[in-house]
């Protein structure tokens, strides 16, 4: 079945650092991929999208590239910010109408000032 | 407002009671979900229904009974509340056929049983 792989966290890092979280993923077919944030003690957000091979999403600084190839969507971010601080889920939906997300497990970043 | 409403937000209840929580969209989407989010932060999709008729049902005690009366809302009621349950309770709306849209989450309800 579908499935999401994510880097273990949590992560720490000093605020202006360079972030990479990293995502695999295993799916049929081409499915649309997804990064998705929450912050604490609220329900998650869609931070960025890419629906097909190649294609960049991006929103607030972050970017991440739909790599079919190595089956990877890595989220980026050149320099991070305290309000970063939060936990990134990837996720995948597999578009043949089980309109279903699946998630990775999460990981929880922290940017220390 | 707000796209997608849970209530209630807290609920602390006793092993044994039943319980509802009742999401509400306002977005016009046609298909709406209930994911359970574990104290590990892990997210699982629990029901799925499109148009008020149910089109996910993935591995779920049956104790867990979702009930849409109308494609704007989408209740879970849960019958004898076990220790186990305590999690935090997502809806989320999308557009079926636009799964590359995304969803669209409610804030959550936390429940704690006791």
């Amino acid at each position: 079945g579908d499935s999401v792989t994510q880097m273990e966290g949590p992560v720490t890092l000093s605020e202006e650092a360079f972030l990479t979280i990293n995502c695999t993923y295993t799916a049929t077919g081409y499915p649309s991929l997804f990064w998705y944030v929450q912050y604490p003690g609220e329900g998650l957000q869609l931070l960025l999208k890419a629906t097909k091979a190649d294609d960049k999403g991006s929103n607030k600084g972050f970017e991440a590239t739909y790599r079919k190839e190595t089956t990877s969507f890595h989220l980026e971010k050149g320099s991070v910010q305290v309000s970063d601080s939060a936990v990134y889920f990837c996720a995948l939906s597999a578009n043949f109408g089980n309109e279903k997300l699946t998630f990775g497990t999460g990981t929880r970043l922290t940017i220390i000032p | 407002d707000t796209a997608v409403s849970q209530t209630p937000k807290y609920l602390v209840t006793q092993m044994g009671n039943d319980k509802s929580i009742k999401c509400e969209q306002n977005l016009g989407h046609d298909t709406m979900y209930w994911y359970k989010q574990d104290s590990k932060k892990f997210l699982k999709i629990m029901f799925s229904y499109n148009n008020k008729e149910l089109i996910i049902n993935e591995t779920v005690p049956n104790r867990f009974s979702p009930k849409s009366p109308d494609k704007a809302h989408l209740n879970l009621h849960i019958n004898s509340l076990e220790l186990g349950d305590s999690a935090v309770y997502f809806c989320a709306s999308s557009q079926f056929e636009r799964a590359s849209y995304g969803y669209t989450f409610g804030s959550g309800t936390r429940l704690t049983v006791v």
